[in-house]
Protein backbone atom coordinates (compact mmCIF):
# COMPACT_ATOMS: atom_id res chain seq x y z
CA UNK A 1 0.00 0.00 0.00
CA UNK A 2 0.99 3.86 -0.49
CA UNK A 3 3.48 4.70 2.56
CA UNK A 4 5.34 8.31 2.91
CA UNK A 5 8.88 7.70 4.98
CA UNK A 6 9.73 11.07 6.97
CA UNK A 7 13.62 12.00 8.39
CA UNK A 8 13.40 11.57 12.63
CA UNK A 9 13.63 14.33 14.22
CA UNK A 10 13.95 16.46 16.38
CA UNK A 11 16.13 18.61 13.83
CA UNK A 12 17.96 21.71 15.83
CA UNK A 13 18.86 24.43 13.97
CA UNK A 14 19.88 28.05 15.14
CA UNK A 15 18.04 30.91 13.36
CA UNK A 16 18.74 31.83 9.75
CA UNK A 17 20.09 28.40 9.36
CA UNK A 18 18.96 26.08 5.94
CA UNK A 19 16.72 23.71 6.48
CA UNK A 20 16.27 20.26 4.62
CA UNK A 21 13.58 17.65 5.63
CA UNK A 22 13.63 14.71 3.68
CA UNK A 23 10.35 12.74 2.49
CA UNK A 24 10.09 9.82 0.42
CA UNK A 25 6.90 7.90 -1.19
CA UNK A 26 5.95 4.72 -2.16
CA UNK A 27 2.46 5.03 -4.49
CA UNK A 28 0.90 3.54 -7.41
CA UNK A 29 0.58 5.82 -9.91
CA UNK A 30 1.19 9.42 -9.50
CA UNK A 31 -0.36 10.78 -6.33
CA UNK A 32 -0.63 14.28 -4.84
CA UNK A 33 2.34 15.43 -2.23
CA UNK A 34 1.42 17.94 0.55
CA UNK A 35 3.62 19.04 3.61
CA UNK A 36 1.06 20.25 6.66
CA UNK A 37 2.36 22.01 9.69
CA UNK A 38 0.70 21.07 13.26
CA UNK A 39 2.16 23.96 16.03
CA UNK A 40 1.91 22.60 20.01
CA UNK A 41 -1.81 21.96 21.30
CA UNK A 42 -3.29 22.67 17.08
CA UNK A 43 -4.63 20.85 14.31
CA UNK A 44 -2.69 21.02 11.32
CA UNK A 45 -2.59 23.36 8.58
CA UNK A 46 -1.79 23.00 4.82
CA UNK A 47 1.78 24.17 4.09
CA UNK A 48 2.51 23.52 0.47
CA UNK A 49 1.57 21.07 -2.15
CA UNK A 50 2.56 19.48 -5.69
CA UNK A 51 -0.01 17.78 -7.84
CA UNK A 52 2.29 16.32 -10.68
CA UNK A 53 5.88 15.51 -11.02
CA UNK A 54 8.18 18.43 -11.48
CA UNK A 55 5.87 20.90 -10.07
CA UNK A 56 7.11 23.21 -7.13
CA UNK A 57 5.51 24.29 -4.35
CA UNK A 58 6.20 26.94 -2.32
CA UNK A 59 4.91 28.87 0.73
CA UNK A 60 5.78 31.37 4.00
CA UNK A 61 9.93 31.24 2.27
CA UNK A 62 9.41 27.00 2.55
CA UNK A 63 9.60 24.96 -0.76
CA UNK A 64 9.22 21.39 -1.92
CA UNK A 65 9.96 19.73 -5.40
CA UNK A 66 7.76 16.51 -6.46
CA UNK A 67 10.61 14.31 -7.93
CA UNK A 68 8.83 11.40 -9.30
CA UNK A 69 12.19 9.80 -10.23
CA UNK A 70 13.47 9.77 -6.71
CA UNK A 71 10.01 9.27 -5.28
CA UNK A 72 11.01 12.21 -3.14
CA UNK A 73 9.34 15.37 -2.05
CA UNK A 74 11.80 17.15 0.57
CA UNK A 75 10.75 20.42 2.06
CA UNK A 76 13.77 23.62 2.21
CA UNK A 77 13.88 26.84 3.73
CA UNK A 78 16.30 29.55 3.54
CA UNK A 79 16.58 30.97 6.62
CA UNK A 80 14.45 29.87 9.38
CA UNK A 81 12.99 31.41 12.15
CA UNK A 82 12.00 30.83 15.97
CA UNK A 83 8.62 30.91 14.72
CA UNK A 84 8.45 27.93 12.40
CA UNK A 85 9.48 25.55 15.37
CA UNK A 86 6.51 22.89 14.87
CA UNK A 87 6.06 19.08 13.63
CA UNK A 88 6.17 18.59 9.99
CA UNK A 89 4.50 16.10 8.30
CA UNK A 90 4.90 14.99 4.58
CA UNK A 91 1.75 12.92 3.06
CA UNK A 92 0.06 11.91 -0.42
CA UNK A 93 -3.13 11.26 -1.19
CA UNK A 94 -3.42 8.68 -4.31
CA UNK A 95 -5.58 9.86 -7.07
CA UNK A 96 -8.44 7.22 -6.38
CA UNK A 97 -11.11 9.25 -6.03
CA UNK A 98 -11.89 9.78 -2.04
CA UNK A 99 -9.88 12.14 0.37
CA UNK A 100 -7.54 9.46 2.34
CA UNK A 101 -4.66 11.19 3.12
CA UNK A 102 -1.39 9.39 4.32
CA UNK A 103 0.74 10.94 6.28
CA UNK A 104 4.46 10.37 7.57
CA UNK A 105 5.54 10.27 11.35
CA UNK A 106 6.36 13.65 11.06
CA UNK A 107 9.46 15.69 12.12
CA UNK A 108 9.99 18.07 14.39
CA UNK A 109 11.99 21.14 14.40
CA UNK A 110 13.22 23.24 17.28
CA UNK A 111 14.92 26.81 16.00
CA UNK A 112 16.97 28.40 18.81
CA UNK A 113 17.72 32.18 18.62
CA UNK B 1 -15.29 32.81 8.10
CA UNK B 2 -15.28 30.30 11.04
CA UNK B 3 -13.02 26.81 9.98
CA UNK B 4 -13.40 23.44 11.12
CA UNK B 5 -14.80 23.48 14.42
CA UNK B 6 -14.36 20.34 16.77
CA UNK B 7 -16.04 19.60 20.10
CA UNK B 8 -15.40 18.69 22.91
CA UNK B 9 -11.48 20.04 22.64
CA UNK B 10 -10.46 17.45 25.87
CA UNK B 11 -12.52 14.15 27.32
CA UNK B 12 -11.69 11.00 29.46
CA UNK B 13 -13.47 8.30 29.48
CA UNK B 14 -12.53 4.66 30.63
CA UNK B 15 -12.71 1.25 29.33
CA UNK B 16 -15.00 0.28 28.11
CA UNK B 17 -17.55 3.30 27.76
CA UNK B 18 -18.51 5.04 24.53
CA UNK B 19 -17.68 8.89 23.18
CA UNK B 20 -19.19 10.67 20.60
CA UNK B 21 -17.34 13.50 18.64
CA UNK B 22 -18.42 16.59 16.76
CA UNK B 23 -17.01 18.36 13.82
CA UNK B 24 -18.49 21.25 11.89
CA UNK B 25 -17.40 21.80 8.51
CA UNK B 26 -16.01 25.33 7.13
CA UNK B 27 -19.40 26.84 5.61
CA UNK B 28 -20.10 24.87 2.46
CA UNK B 29 -17.72 22.31 2.38
CA UNK B 30 -19.98 19.24 2.17
CA UNK B 31 -17.38 16.68 2.51
CA UNK B 32 -15.95 15.54 6.25
CA UNK B 33 -12.85 13.43 7.02
CA UNK B 34 -11.77 11.59 10.34
CA UNK B 35 -8.33 10.75 11.21
CA UNK B 36 -6.43 9.62 14.40
CA UNK B 37 -3.32 10.80 15.66
CA UNK B 38 -1.62 8.40 18.18
CA UNK B 39 0.95 10.20 19.88
CA UNK B 40 4.20 11.24 18.09
CA UNK B 41 2.36 9.52 15.21
CA UNK B 42 1.15 11.05 11.54
CA UNK B 43 -2.91 10.98 11.38
CA UNK B 44 -4.18 7.94 10.06
CA UNK B 45 -7.27 8.23 8.06
CA UNK B 46 -10.62 6.62 9.76
CA UNK B 47 -13.47 7.92 7.20
CA UNK B 48 -14.75 10.50 4.71
CA UNK B 49 -18.04 11.20 4.27
CA UNK B 50 -19.90 13.50 1.17
CA UNK B 51 -23.58 14.14 1.40
CA UNK B 52 -24.09 11.84 4.23
CA UNK B 53 -22.56 8.39 2.60
CA UNK B 54 -19.54 7.34 3.61
CA UNK B 55 -16.92 7.56 0.57
CA UNK B 56 -14.27 6.22 2.27
CA UNK B 57 -13.09 4.06 5.39
CA UNK B 58 -9.60 3.65 6.76
CA UNK B 59 -8.64 0.02 8.20
CA UNK B 60 -10.22 0.44 11.91
CA UNK B 61 -12.29 -1.89 13.24
CA UNK B 62 -16.18 -2.04 13.78
CA UNK B 63 -16.06 0.06 17.01
CA UNK B 64 -15.60 2.99 15.36
CA UNK B 65 -18.60 4.48 13.31
CA UNK B 66 -19.79 7.96 12.12
CA UNK B 67 -22.30 10.11 10.42
CA UNK B 68 -22.83 12.75 8.44
CA UNK B 69 -25.80 15.02 9.04
CA UNK B 70 -27.89 17.23 6.35
CA UNK B 71 -26.11 20.25 7.45
CA UNK B 72 -23.06 18.83 6.80
CA UNK B 73 -21.44 18.21 10.21
CA UNK B 74 -20.51 14.96 11.58
CA UNK B 75 -20.19 12.24 14.60
CA UNK B 76 -18.10 10.13 14.87
CA UNK B 77 -19.05 7.22 17.49
CA UNK B 78 -15.94 4.53 19.46
CA UNK B 79 -17.63 1.82 21.21
CA UNK B 80 -15.97 -0.17 23.85
CA UNK B 81 -13.08 1.96 23.97
CA UNK B 82 -9.36 0.67 24.78
CA UNK B 83 -6.57 2.02 25.90
CA UNK B 84 -5.54 2.28 22.65
CA UNK B 85 -7.98 4.46 21.68
CA UNK B 86 -6.42 7.83 22.93
CA UNK B 87 -5.38 10.46 20.67
CA UNK B 88 -6.41 13.07 18.73
CA UNK B 89 -9.12 12.87 16.58
CA UNK B 90 -9.00 15.45 13.83
CA UNK B 91 -11.70 15.75 11.62
CA UNK B 92 -10.78 18.05 8.24
CA UNK B 93 -13.32 19.31 5.33
CA UNK B 94 -13.39 20.12 1.86
CA UNK B 95 -15.81 21.73 -0.33
CA UNK B 96 -16.66 18.55 -2.74
CA UNK B 97 -15.39 14.76 -2.44
CA UNK B 98 -12.96 14.89 -5.17
CA UNK B 99 -9.34 13.84 -4.54
CA UNK B 100 -7.92 17.28 -5.82
CA UNK B 101 -9.71 19.33 -3.28
CA UNK B 102 -7.32 20.69 -0.47
CA UNK B 103 -8.71 19.17 3.25
CA UNK B 104 -8.95 21.63 6.33
CA UNK B 105 -8.51 20.44 9.55
CA UNK B 106 -9.72 21.32 13.45
CA UNK B 107 -7.68 21.55 16.33
CA UNK B 108 -9.30 17.62 17.22
CA UNK B 109 -10.60 16.36 20.39
CA UNK B 110 -8.24 14.54 22.79
CA UNK B 111 -8.94 11.63 23.93
CA UNK B 112 -8.22 9.95 27.10
CA UNK B 113 -8.83 6.54 28.09
CA UNK B 114 -7.80 5.50 31.67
Amino acid sequence: GDSVTQMEGPVTLSEEAFLTINCTYTATGYPSLFWYVQYPGEGLQLLLKATKADDKGSNKGFEATYRKETTSFHLEKGSVQVSDSAVYFCALRSNTGFQKLVFGTGTRLLVSP
Amino acid sequence: DAGVTQSPTHLIKTRGQHVTLRCSPISGHKSVSWYQQVLGQGPQFIFQYYEKEERGRGNFPDRFSARQFPNYSSELNVNALLLGDSALYLCASSLTEGSNQPQHFGDGTRLSIL
